[in-house]
């Protein structure tokens, strides 16, 4: 079965403050995993994936794959860092499993 | 390229009501999905499918029924709606699971239904 945790449903910090957004997941295979993002009554839009290992939006992720985690970091949060984040796993399945979401506030 | 439209943007029903939500992408995708927001809930997948006229359950399937009679669209209905039914609705569409994109899912802009 695939399932995605993010343990933590708020973040608030500073404008300048370091983040880190928990992300667990449970497969037993090899899984893709992926940040989306959601800015205030906007679409879902994909952050970053893992197989592309690059930076958008000073976001990073890496995939640990024996801690089964996939954090998503950023060293300085900007204000207009403020939204929802999911994380989401995709396995051997045609299906897109998302978190819980965790909403992450950055105040000025 | 208008990606991916959800129809209508808003709704309100009343208990025992009907009605069908429509979503429509230009991008010749294979596969759409319809997922439901709730609040400390996250994303959960109610129907989806791999194709024109296949459909597949998800992880709370209960009180929907879709179609895929053409690639391009994807309907969900509610034939008794409920208030448990309330929420925020988005559909999205990808190409081959997302294994040759950059992004795996593009999003719809959402429905937002209430049910009284």
């Amino acid at each position: 079965a695939q399932r995605v945790t993010q343990p933590e449903k708020l973040l608030s910090v500073f404008k300048g403050a370091p983040v880190e957004l928990k992300c667990n997941y449970s497969y037993s295979g090899s899984p893709e995993l992926f940040w989306y993002v959601q800015y205030s009554r906007q679409r879902l839009q994909l952050l970053l994936r893992h197989i592309s290992r690059e930076s958008i939006k000073g976001f990073t992720a890496d995939l640990n794959k024996g801690e089964t985690s996939f954090h998503l970091k950023k060293p300085f949060a900007q204000e207009e860092d403020s939204a929802m984040y999911y994380c989401a796993l995709m396995g051997g399945s045609e299906k897109l499993v998302f978190g819980k979401g965790m909403k992450l506030t950055v105040n000025p | 390229n208008a990606g991916v439209t959800q129809t209508p943007k808003f709704r309100v029903l009343k208990t025992g009501q009907s009605m069908t939500l429509l979503c429509a992408q230009d991008m010749n995708h294979e596969y759409m999905y319809w997922y439901r927001q709730d609040p400390g809930m996250g994303l959960r997948l109610i129907h989806y499918s791999v194709g024109e006229g296949t459909t597949a359950k998800g992880e709370v399937p209960d009180g929907y029924n879709v179609s895929r009679l053409k690639k391009q669209n994807f309907l969900l209905g509610l034939e008794s709606a409920a208030p448990s039914q309330t929420s925020v609705y988005f559909c999205a569409s990808s190409d081959i699971a997302g294994q040759v994109l950059d992004s795996p899912l593009h999003f719809g802009n959402g429905t937002r239904l209430t049910v009284t």
